[in-house]
């Protein structure tokens, strides 16, 4: 069974501009998460959909930050003018709902913005 | 709001030594508790979960009770060895109030030298 696939792993970035991260859950997964990890820190959550729809986006920064799930499948998170703040590796999990807490994470985006 | 607070940001020890990582919880509510383990480069992996008082978890030689007097959930190991360096997270999912996010703590890195 595959895993959680991210794409890409690195991105390096000037202040101001913007990038995109993409998700492919686990066959079947019904529930996804993304999720930012600064530097030495534990994963904060930023978003959750179960298929299509947001549960949960009240920890996303909404000026610059979206998250989208189109067909419950695949998943997009993009940052707008981005900044140095936003220097993190970006984490997609997935899960089956209802969620027993085993989340099953991919590798991980790691974002660096000068 | 929930919390989750490792005291030992890291851990250094020597094979077979004895290993105790503190977790201690802050909820609303009853929640389930968590052990998740991040090597470099990969995203966290789910280690174990126990959801009620006196419950233990256990996984890899890795085990930890739900003590909800004391609000902890302490990870221990008899005997650690190389492989088991890694960061190691304690987090919880307090479903009681309807949310299925998980809530991790800053992290402890275990380094065991040979």
């Amino acid at each position: 069974e595959a895993g959680v696939t991210q794409s890409p792993r690195y991105a390096v970035l000037q202040e101001g501009q913007a990038v995109s991260f993409w998700c492919d859950p686990i066959s079947g997964h019904d529930t996804l998460y993304w999720y930012q990890q600064p530097r030495d820190q534990g994963p904060q959550l930023l978003v959750y959909f179960r298929d299509e729809a947001v549960i949960d986006n009240s920890q996303l920064p909404s000026d610059r930050f979206s998250a989208v799930r189109p067909k419950g499948t695949n998943s997009t998170l993009k940052i707008q003018s981005a900044k140095q703040g936003d220097t993190a590796t970006y984490l997609c999990a997935s899960s089956l709902f209802p969620n027993t807490g085993q989340l099953y994470f991919g590798e991980g985006s790691k974002l660096t913005v000068l | 709001g929930d919390s989750v607070t490792q005291t030992e940001g890291q851990v250094a020890l020597s094979e077979e030594d004895f290993l105790t990582i503190h977790c201690n919880y802050s909820a609303s509510g009853y929640p389930a508790l968590f052990w998740y383990v991040q090597y470099p480069g990969e995203g966290p992996q789910f280690l174990f979960r126990a959801s009620r008082d006196k419950e233990k978890g256990s996984s890899r030689g890795f085990e930890a009770t739900y003590n909800k007097e004391a609000t902890s959930f302490h990870l221990q190991k008899a005997s650690v060895q190389e492989s088991d360096s890694a960061v190691y997270y304690c987090a919880l999912s307090d479903t009681s109030s309807g949310s299925w996010q998980l809530i991790f703590g800053s992290g402890t890195q275990l380094t065991v030298m040979p």
